[in-house]
């Protein structure tokens, strides 16, 4: 089945700095999410992006399908930017999320 | 609001006794699907759903069961809930029936302890 690898693992940033988180996937997709999983446990929907390159604020993504992978910005980082963020894209059965293992984000004051 | 609402959003019970998680979405949405989140597991699926009385196996479906009577409602039920069944639930739909093709929305989560 379809891999998906995220980088990196764990990541410290203070306050203002910018971020780059990755997602690479093993093969074609039709569907690539990029989510927030908050500390207490919600999944939050940031960004559809099979491909191209969207802004949401001080938040954008990028996904160069052709090459198999995406890059999540996070630009004047904030403590309440801290949490779990997932890459998940389609894979197997219809409509079946497969999710990376995750970048933890921690965002000090 | 668009929402996918679960309830309960936490739970603690005991060994085999039958309990229900309800998920409810306000978007007409034709596809719904069920996720258990473990650590160092991830997420993975457990069953979805392309349309009512449509219903199919996830990666993960033992020990679980659901319907589909309504387009808006897709419960989660534990016959004979164990241990091993404790996670953290997700609901989420899209309004495609051709889900790969649609973000998906998920719930806020339900945190299912069972002793």
């Amino acid at each position: 089945g379809i891999q998906v690898e995220q980088s990196p693992p764990d990541l410290i940033l203070q306050e203002g700095a910018n971020s780059t988180l990755r997602c690479n996937f093993s093969d074609s997709v039709n569907n690539l999410q990029w989510f927030h999983q908050n500390p207490w446990g919600q999944l939050i929907n940031l960004f559809y992006i099979p491909s191209g390159t969207k802004q949401n604020g001080r938040l954008s993504a990028t996904t160069v399908a052709t090459e198999r992978y995406s890059l999540l910005y996070i630009s004047s980082s904030q403590t309440t930017d801290s949490g779990v963020y997932f890459c998940a894209v389609n894979g197997g059965s219809q409509g079946n999320l497969i999710f990376g293992k995750g970048t933890k984000l921690s965002v000090k004051p | 609001e668009a929402q996918v609402t679960q309830n309960p959003r936490y739970l603690i019970t005991v060994t085999g006794k039958k309990l229900t998680v309800t998920c409810s979405q306000n978007m007409n949405h034709e596809y719904m699907s069920w996720y258990r989140q473990d650590p160092g597991l991830g997420l993975r699926q457990i069953y979805y759903s392309m349309n009512v009385e449509v219903t199919d196996k996830g990666d993960v479906p033992e020990g679980y069961k659901v319907s589909r009577k309504e387009k808006r409602n897709f419960p989660l039920i534990l016959e004979s809930p164990s241990p091993n069944q404790t996670s953290l639930y997700f609901c989420a739909s899209s309004s495609s029936d051709i889900a790969d093709y649609q973000p998906q929305h998920f719930g806020d989560g339900t945190r299912l302890s069972i002793l």
